[in-house]
């Protein structure tokens, strides 16, 4: 078991334009999460999934945002239009779910710098 | 709804010391309680937790916390500072129905001085 992988690590973009970031939970994890940590800031709860449904979604995920996890195994988180407020770091972690109720394990993160 | 307060943005001991990070919540359902680290650039890591039963909780690299439900606290302490424990540390709270969806609190920087 490899862990919480999110794919790029680092992605640098001009405002305006899109970007899409992959994560791949561990393996037979049901539920995935999507966070939001800006500098100084803990975490901050953007989305989760319980398979393909994606279950909740936070008011920090504006129209901007979207993220799928089209067959229940990874996901991806799309913003489009960035803008310079989008600069943050975007976590991911996944959990067995809910028969096994126990807390996310998370990834390394990507950060993202819009300029 | 559910909230997390940790005291004290940063902290500075010398290594040897005592290890002492605050953290207070709030929560409208029976919580669960985390404690994370995070090294610059990298991912959160899980030191502890409580969900239930023992109130006094024991973690990673020596660290411990208790939760006290008449104080609403769930502080984390080390006995003995060593300087591989320069962090941030990171309280969480979740609904005991969904553990992986947490409220952060904003963090304490641990700085350990030789």
């Amino acid at each position: 078991d490899t862990g919480v992988s999110q794919d790029p690590r680092h992605k640098i973009t001009k405002r305006g334009q899109n970007v899409t970031f992959r994560c791949d939970p561990i393996s037979e994890h049901n539920r995935l999460y999507w966070y939001r940590q800006t500098l100084g800031q803990g975490p901050e709860f953007l989305t989760y999934f319980q398979n393909e449904a994606q279950l909740e979604k936070s008011r920090l995920l504006s129209d901007r945002f979207s993220a799928e996890r089209p067959k229940g195994s990874f996901s991806t988180l799309e913003i489009q239009r960035t803008e310079q407020g989008d600069s943050a770091m975007y976590l991911c972690a996944s959990s067995p779910g809910p028969s096994l109720n126990t807390e996310a394990f998370f990834g390394q993160g990507t950060r993202l710098t819009v300029v | 709804a559910q909230s997390v307060t940790q005291l004290g943005s940063h902290v500075s001991v010398s290594e040897g010391a005592l290890v002492l990070l605050r953290c207070n919540y709030s929560s409208s359902v029976p919580p669960y309680l985390f404690w994370y680290v995070q090294y610059p650039n990298q991912g959160l890591q899980l030191l502890l937790k409580y969900t239930t039963g023992a109130t006094l909780v024991k973690g990673i690299n020596g660290f411990e916390a208790e939760f006290k439900k008449s104080e609403t606290s769930f502080h984390l302490t080390k006995p003995s500072a060593h300087m591989s424990d320069a962090a941030e540390y990171f309280c969480a709270v979740s609904a005991n129905t969904n553990a992986g969806k947490s409220t952060f609190g904003d963090g304490t920087t641990l700085t350990v001085k030789p």
